[in-house]
């Protein structure tokens, strides 16, 4: 069955450091893969896509992500988080009929 | 600028009163979805339309139900709400074949459940 999951329901790092959201995919082809952010009471914002080619994608407000197959994994990298990057974070697949999303992985940010 | 639009941002309802969520888009989209996101959750497919073909996810309560009058608009009816449907609810857009691009969302419109 097809499953988008996201190991870590929270993680936290301090404002400057770098940042990897671990994303993992379970679909019969290779899915078109996305990461969305959504603040607090809104809605989702495309932050990256990944359907083929370069396997490393890169995104709005400095994100990253890299698809690798051999490890089902699509990670969300930042080098140098800011606090107003203190956000959820989806990651997301799926194919022409539908999206589904993982459960979710709050950032915090410590100054 | 092209988007998609929900209204309202935030709906309180009574318990089991009728309550109807829109949903409007600029972008010209064939598809329209509509999701569910329970606090901390992820956002849950309620279904879709494609043009006007209705299609419901099966395990979409039946107290859900959608319109979708034209190509810019779609609704969310909760004909009985109780208090386990309050929830963001969230409308999002793409084109056939496009999905590649990602889903444009709204805002969401937050349900209160009293």
């Amino acid at each position: 069955a097809q499953s988008v999951t996201q190991p870590d329901i929270h993680i936290t790092v301090s404002e400057g450091a770098s940042l990897e959201l671990r994303c993992n995919y379970s679909y019969g082809a290779t899915p078109y893969l996305f990461w969305y952010v959504q603040s607090p009471g809104q809605g989702l914002q495309l932050l990256l896509k990944y359907f083929s080619g370069d396997t490393l994608v890169q995104g709005i407000k400095g994100f990253e992500a890299e698809f690798k197959r051999s490890q089902s994994s699509f990670n969300l990298r930042k080098p140098s988080v800011h606090w107003s990057d203190a956000a959820e974070y989806f990651c997301a697949g799926g194919g022409d009929d539908k999206i589904i999303f993982g459960k979710g992985t709050r950032l915090h940010i410590l100054p | 600028d092209a988007m998609v639009i929900q209204n309202p941002r935030y709906q309180v309802t009574q318990f089991g009163k009728p309550v109807t969520l829109s949903c409007s888009q600029t972008l010209n989209h064939n598809v329209m979805y509509w999701y569910q996101q329970k606090s901390s959750q992820a956002p849950k497919l309620l279904f879709h339309y494609y043009d006007k073909d209705f299609n419901n996810e099966a395990d979409t309560p039946d107290n859900f139900q959608s319109r979708r009058p034209n190509t810019s608009f779609c609704f969310l009816d909760i004909r009985s709400p109780g208090l386990g449907d309050a929830a963001m609810y969230l409308c999002a857009t793409s084109n056939p074949g496009q999905a590649s691009r990602g889903y444009t969302f709204g805002s969401g419109t937050r349900l209160t459940v009293v």
